[in-house]
C-alpha cells in the first residue's frame, strides 16, 4: 500500500483565517481525494484532486471555500478558507493505488474557535 | 446524500465473541470496502471486495459482497480487545470511479 502523510496533524485556528493542509504520498498515484469527517460522523467526499487541472467538487462544496491544488502525482493541498466553527472537522486525503483500492492518510484535526 | 445504511450503530461484546455488521444500499455498487478507524487515526483498509458474491477473509475478518450488489457484511470472529474501533463500510458506484460513499459506522467495544 501507499504511505500517506498529512501536515499539519492538528491545528487550532481563529475564525476568519485560512489553513492549508498538505498531503504527500510516497509513490505516484492515479487519483487523490479529499474527505471531511465532522465530529462523531462518517466521511464525506469534498472533491477529487485532479493533477494539472481544477479539482472536481461534490455537491455542497465549492472552490472558493476549499481550494485544492495537485501539482504532481504525489502531492496535493486543501485550503479551508475563511474558517468558521462549523469547519471544525477531520480532513483526510485518500489515494487510489493499484487494484483500484483506496487508502487514507492519518487526517488533519482542525478546531476553529 | 448518504445512500448506505450500516447496522448496528454500536456493539458491546465480550472478548471471544463473534461480531457481525452489515451495510445495505438502494443503489448498485461495483466495489465494497471495509475500514477500521481508531481514535486519532485515519481509516485503515481491512478488506476490499470487487465482485458480486465474493467472500474474502483477512485473518479473523470475513466480508462478502452481496449477490444483488446492494449489500455487504463483515464478520469478526473471536474478538480481542484490540478490535475496538469504528468500522465503516464504503461503496463505489459504477459511474463514480474512486468516489466512495460511506456508511455511518459501527462502533465496537470489546470487554475482557
Amino acid at each position: 500500500s501507499a504511505v500517506i502523510s498529512q501536515k499539519p496533524s492538528r491545528d487550532i485556528c481563529q475564525r476568519g483565517t485560512s489553513l492549508t493542509i498538505q498531503c504527500q504520498v510516497d509513490s505516484q498515484v492515479t487519483m487523490m481525494f479529499w474527505y471531511r469527517q465532522q465530529p462523531g460522523q462518517s466521511l464525506t467526499l469534498i472533491a477529487t484532486a485532479n493533477q494539472g487541472s481544477e479539482a472536481t467538487y461534490e455537491s455542497g462544496f465549492v472552490i472558493d471555500k476549499f481550494p485544492i491544488s495537485r501539482p504532481n502525482l504525489t502531492f496535493s493541498t486543501l485550503t479551508v478558507s475563511n474558517m468558521s466553527p462549523e469547519d471544525s472537522s477531520i480532513y483526510l486525503c485518500s489515494v487510489v493505488y493499484a487494484q483500484e483500492t483506496q487508502y487514507f492518510g492519518p487526517g488533519t484535526r482542525l478546531l476553529v474557535l | 446524500g448518504q445512500q448506505l445504511n450500516q447496522s448496528p450503530q454500536s456493539m458491546f461484546i465480550q472478548e471471544g465473541e463473534d461480531v457481525s455488521m452489515n451495510c445495505t444500499s438502494s443503489s448498485i455498487f461495483n466495489t465494497w470496502l471495509w475500514y477500521k478507524q481508531e481514535p486519532g487515526e485515519g481509516p485503515v483498509l481491512l478488506i476490499a471486495l470487487y465482485k458480486a458474491g465474493e467472500l474474502t477473509s483477512n485473518g479473523r475478518l470475513t466480508a462478502q459482497f452481496g449477490i444483488t450488489r446492494k449489500d455487504s457484511f463483515l464478520n469478526i470472529s473471536a474478538s480481542i480487545p484490540s478490535d475496538v474501533g469504528i468500522y465503516f463500510c464504503a461503496g463505489q458506484l459504477g459511474d463514480s470511479w474512486g468516489k466512495l460513499q460511506f456508511g455511518a459506522g459501527t462502533q465496537v467495544v470489546v470487554t475482557p
